[in-house]
């Protein structure tokens, strides 16, 4: 089983659309996780981390399954902006706290 | 925002040639590390490195790769004898604390020819 795990998509969307992406984890010892974005041939830039509570970032929120290791992030009102790649990212503390990465869902947003 | 910086953007090599890839960490951070991409895969963890030792390494990271920090600002990434494989967009990243935010730098895209 993949230690982080994600559709890869491509979610081709129209502007305004609300989109929602999901993501698994296999290491249940894992304490922190985040969502990255990261545009073609660039790197990872952090979007938000990601709560038990659920946390809301204007139009981003997401949210921590940790009984079922689960991960979500829904976006509101797509823009064209928002175009790319989202990286689903497991923290596992220790002498290095690593992040591990899924492979990404590509989201297209048109008009 | 400080930022990481990574030199060179591109780097072009021939199999067997060995290659160093530089950075400078934001300068009070503390723990260091090395990702890679593959074209097309996810990002994966090489190394970190703290207090001028390797704190942890990935089965990737095997006797080819060697890293350093020479002095109080760059950490290098060094490949011996470089491979087609280890092609890969190249990252390097920094934080201060464990628990605080990774920063990224805009990568060094090796090819390996």
């Amino acid at each position: 089983r993949k230690e982080v795990e994600q559709d890869p998509g491509p979610f081709n969307v129209p502007e305004g659309a609300t989109v929602a992406f999901n993501c698994t984890y296999s290491n249940s010892a894992s304490q922190s996780f985040f969502w990255y974005r990261q545009d073609c041939r660039k790197e990872p830039k952090l979007l938000m981390s990601v709560y038990s509570s659920g946390n809301e970032d204007g139009r981003f929120t997401a949210q921590l399954n940790r009984a079922s290791q689960y991960i979500s992030l829904l976006i509101r009102d797509s823009k064209l902006s928002d175009s790319a790649t989202y990286l689903c990212v497991v923290k596992t503390d220790g002498t290095a706290s690593k992040l591990t990465f899924g492979t990404g869902t590509r989201l297209q947003v048109t008009l | 925002e400080p930022e990481v910086t990574q030199t060179p953007s591109h780097q072009v090599t021939q199999m067997g040639q060995e290659v160093i890839l530089r950075c400078v960490p934001i300068s009070n951070h503390l723990y260091f590390y090395w990702y890679r991409q593959i074209l097309g895969q996810k990002v994966e963890f090489l190394v970190s490195f703290y207090n001028n030792e390797i704190s942890e390494k990935s089965e990737i990271f095997d006797d080819q790769f060697s890293v350093e920090r020479p002095d109080g600002s760059n950490f290098t990434l060094k490949i011996r004898s470089t491979k087609l494989e280890d092609s890969a967009m190249y990252f390097c990243a920094s934080r201060t604390d464990l628990n605080e935010k990774l920063f990224f730098g805009s990568g060094t895209q090796l090819s390996v020819l």
